[in-house]
């Protein structure tokens, strides 16, 4: 069964900051892996999605990377501002399977 | 404008009281999804469903009941056996299960029990 950890669990950082948050995952016959964020009380909002051929993706100030083989993925933010601060989850897709989820990174950035 | 709607923004359940949760999409795809999402736990898989007429259950499904009549929508009924129902509630869909395309979520519905 595909187990999908996130590390920190929570991260508090002053603005300006560049800024790696983690995902790691036991199955690396993935298919895709997403980064969602989401605010507090809302729904999750689709950031990236990494093709299982592809090793990045770029949006903004958002760069993910995919390593498959060693079952990791990270989400690099640059420049982070105050209205970066969210939870941050990753989940991991294979095949016909529903998406597994992480627990998230909670982050926090203070001005 | 595309996108998952849900409703009612909060709903607050009597006890032996059964609840449901409205989900729909105008985005034309066939896989929809209810997950509940409690503190710290991340996101679990309640129920879902591939196409019309047609759903599994989840991870946590018991005390939950579902039914996919139209493409469109995916109610979620929280019977009176679910006995810790207190959680957020969100709903998803996707063109298909899996797959290589994105889940779209709506902006979920807080249950509380009163």
């Amino acid at each position: 069964k595909q187990e999908v950890t996130q590390i920190p669990a929570a991260l508090s950082v002053p603005e300006g900051e560049n800024l790696v948050l983690n995902c790691s995952f036991t199955d690396s016959a993935i298919y895709n892996l997403q980064w969602f964020r989401q605010d507090p009380g809302k729904g999750l909002t689709s950031l990236l999605l990494i093709q299982s051929s592809q090793r990045e993706q770029t949006s903004g100030r958002l760069n993910a990377s995919l390593d498959k083989s060693s079952g990791r993925s990270t989400l690099y933010i640059a420049a982070s501002q105050p209205g970066d601060s969210a939870t941050y989850l990753c989940a991991v897709s294979r095949g016909s399977y529903i998406p597994t989820f992480g627990r998230g990174t909670s982050l926090i950035v203070h001005p | 404008d595309g996108g998952i709607t849900q409703s009612p923004k909060y709903l607050f359940r009597k006890e032996g009281q059964n609840v449901t949760l409205s989900c729909e999409q105008n985005l034309n795809h066939d896989a929809m999804y209810w997950y509940r999402q409690d503190p710290g736990q991340g996101l679990r898989l309640i129920y879902y469903s591939q196409i019309v007429n047609d759903f599994q259950k989840g991870d946590i499904a018991e005390g939950y009941s579902v039914s996919r009549e139209k493409k469109e929508s995916f109610p979620l009924t929280v019977t009176s056996a679910q006995k810790n129902p207190t959680a957020f509630y969100l709903c998803a869909s996707s063109i298909e299960v899996g797959g290589a395309g994105t889940q779209y979520f709506g902006p979920g519905t807080r249950l509380l029990v009163l």
